[in-house]
């Protein structure tokens, strides 16, 4: 039963502190999305990749935030500095498009970001 | 812009009775996708059905139900004879069929059933 993996699941850390966030997408899939999770905002795109090139990072703050995917098997979401407010759950998500569409995303089990 | 409303917060029912989550959209795309997914207390997202804005027919799947009105721009689920492991949260989602294809969530619908 192929999955999304996060690591780390759970992450605490003080403000100005890095965090990198780990995704490996399903085994196949070609595109990877990061959300973001917070009482407030809800659930909300932050980045988006096809074939490791990011196609939309129009929701993340690009002062703080950077998303890369080293290989096709690796994505990651870095924070620096770390802020109170970037405390939320962050998913990662996978899906493998047919043609120019991605029918189902496929979701990671999220990791708990909490700054302090 | 593309917008999705799930206008009821919380619901809450006793077991095996029949219940339907609400979901309004907009979006000005004349071709578009929308979804449900459930989160349950453990906190993954599960996929549940995407539904292409061209089939308008109702689809059922054992307990569960999704009815869409594209003239009402609505796409609401049912889950029939509710079970407790139904509770959870519940998001509707929209995402255009084309650019960026990114979902764009409601704010969700948390489901309890009580024994």
């Amino acid at each position: 039963d192929a999955r999304v993996t996060q690591t780390p699941r759970h992450k605490v850390t003080e403000m100005g502190q890095e965090v990198t966030m780990r995704c490996q997408p399903i085994l196949g899939h070609n595109t990877v999305f990061w959300y973001r999770q917070t009482m407030m905002q809800g659930l909300e795109l932050l980045a988006y990749f096809r074939n490791r090139a990011p196609l939309d990072d129009s929701g993340m703050p690009k002062d703080r935030f950077s998303a890369e995917m080293p290989d096709a098997t690796l994505a990651t979401l870095k924070i620096q500095p770390s802020e109170p407010r970037d405390s939320a759950v962050y998913f990662c998500a996978s899906g493998r498009d047919r043609g120019l569409y991605v029918y189902e995303q496929y979701f990671g089990p999220g990791t708990r970001l909490t700054v302090t | 812009a593309q917008k999705v409303t799930q206008a009821q917060t919380e619901i809450s029912v006793v077991e095996k009775e029949d219940v339907t989550l609400d979901c309004v959209y907009e979006t000005r795309d004349t071709t578009y996708y929308l979804f449900w997914y459930k989160q349950p207390p453990s906190g993954e997202l599960v996929f549940l059905i995407r539904r292409n804005s061209f089939d308008e027919q109702n689809e059922i799947s054992g307990r569960y139900s999704w009815n869409f009105q594209k003239s009402t721009s609505s796409f609401n689920f049912t889950i029939t004879a509710s079970q407790v492991v139904d509770s959870a949260v519940y998001f509707c989602a929209l995402s255009e069929a084309r650019g960026a294809q990114k979902l764009v969530f409601g704010q969700g619908t948390r489901l309890t059933i009580n024994p």
